[in-house]
């Protein structure tokens, strides 16, 4: 597997409270995602990485906001957390080729968000 | 916009037949697509890379076609074993985008019955 840890792994909190989940990588990779997976709807990237500092919106990033200071860990907030955040929430990481080509990408083992 | 749709929620299948998953996708000509596995739980994780000129692209008993007039790609599994029971996802970049950004289709159940 590659090194990629997720934290919490778990978690339930209540409406209007702030929430960070934390990504870690050991691969040096330089790209890193944020994903969120609903049923019916399947993996839905919130935001990703391209390297320190440099951060930038995906599809579904209304509520949620991003940092990224070192190259392994980017973090994820949800700064006032809604029911519609109740989610699985994945981290992946990916690495590109000189050629322009992109690698594949590597998940973590995923979080799973309960907002009450 | 940019679709992509893997036609089948479920698939059941007898052990040891061939199973295939169809991906299909609209409005734009990727250059590439890839497929995943996930299992209960857990992450997903890689399977294969097919660029647009690839016709077709093998691994151990996976095998990965790219039609890219029809725009869909299929997914077989040969002989197919209960331990391949997962769901399956394909990916495609994003059009127009950077990074790497892939755009994931919603998953094929597969199980296999023994």
């Amino acid at each position: 597997d590659a090194g990629i840890t997720q934290s919490p792994r778990h978690k339930v909190t209540e409406t209007g409270t702030p929430v960070t989940l934390r990504c870690h990588q050991t691969e040096n990779h330089r790209y890193m995602y944020w994903y969120r997976q609903d049923p019916g709807h399947g993996l839905r990237l919130i935001h990703y990485s391209y390297g320190v500092k440099d951060t930038d919106k995906g599809e579904v990033s209304d509520g949620y906001s991003v940092s990224r200071s070192k190259t392994e860990d980017f973090l994820l907030t949800l700064e006032s957390a809604t029911s519609s955040q109740t989610s699985v929430y994945f981290c992946a990481i990916s690495e590109s080729r000189a050629s322009g080509d992109y690698n594949e990408q590597f998940f973590g083992p995923g979080t799973r968000l309960t907002v009450l | 916009s940019q679709k992509i749709e893997q036609n089948s929620e479920a698939l059941n299948i007898q052990e040891g037949k061939t199973a295939t998953l169809t991906c299909n996708y609209t409005n734009y000509s990727p250059a590439y697509l890839q497929w995943y596995r996930q299992d209960p739980g857990r992450g997903p994780v890689f399977l294969l890379l097919i660029r647009e000129n690839e016709k077709e692209k093998r691994k151990e008993r996976l095998k990965v076609t790219f039609d890219t007039t029809l725009k869909q790609s299929l997914f077989h599994i040969t002989a197919s074993q209960p331990a391949d029971s997962a769901t399956y996802l394909c990916a495609l970049p994003v059009y127009g985008g950077s990074q790497g950004n892939l755009i994931f289709g919603k998953g094929t159940k597969l199980s296999v019955k023994p």
